[in-house]
């Protein structure tokens, strides 16, 4: 995945609105998508999960969307909390290989 | 406990000591995950473990690094020699099958070498 250092992509979104954080993947033949939160000082927590043969999958306030015609993921989490606030990291299955190859990591903060 | 266990959380290390870091999964799990996290990105690949058997080690970084999980729970990554390019958190992952399924994440190891 593309990595930018210390500088991560960062969302500002008021509590109560709606959070849209996106990525991007690059191989086509990926075949399984899962969105990961961490929190400073944790490891990533699985959120959300979805097979190359779905285009949406809905959870408990956030839905994952995908869309295989121009390699984009994205993570919508409704009625954002102040407990949103982490880093998200889209990663994707290659090959049916079990190794996860991660995306840039998108920093969401909550403002009150 | 329920989830996957990593000890210690911080380690200070100097310069040319062995370190060793400590991963208990899920029990039951049969897979199981090292990563490598660097600030401020995502986490990297380093080596995987069916049971007992590591299958892929094609992410670790040199022959300094070495990971066994003998009776296929417990495992552990030790670094040689370490050098300060080694600082970084490192990653336990835990899974009941070895891909496309969801994988828990321990806490980590913040390793730091001065």
């Amino acid at each position: 995945g593309e990595n930018v250092g210390l500088h991560l992509p960062t969302l500002s979104v008021q509590e109560g609105d709606n959070s849209i954080i996106n990525c991007a993947y690059s191989n086509s033949a990926s075949d399984y998508f899962i969105w990961y939160k961490q929190e400073s000082g944790k490891g990533p927590q699985f959120i959300i999960d979805i097979r190359s043969n779905m285009d949406k999958r809905q959870g408990q306030r956030v839905t994952v969307l995908l869309n295989k015609t121009v390699k984009h993921l994205s993570l919508q989490i409704a009625a954002t909390q102040p407990g949103d606030s982490a880093v998200y990291f889209c990663a994707e299955n290659r090959d049916s290989n079990y190794q996860l190859i991660w995306g840039a990591g998108t920093k969401l903060i909550i403002k009150p | 406990g329920a989830g996957v266990s990593q000890s210690p959380r911080y380690k200070v290390a100097k310069r040319g000591q062995d370190v060793a870091l400590r991963c208990d999964p899920i029990s039951g799990h049969v897979s199981l995950f090292w990563y490598q996290q660097a600030l401020g990105q995502g986490p990297e690949f380093l080596t995987y473990f069916q049971n007992e058997a590591q299958l892929d080690k094609s992410g670790l970084p040199s022959d300094r690094f070495f990971a066994e999980r003998p009776e296929g729970s417990v495992s552990t990554l030790k670094i040689q020699r370490t050098q300060q390019e080694d600082s970084a958190v490192y990653l336990c992952a835990s899974s009941r099958a070895a891909m496309n399924t969801e994988a828990f994440f321990g806490q980590g190891t913040r390793l730091t070498v001065v």
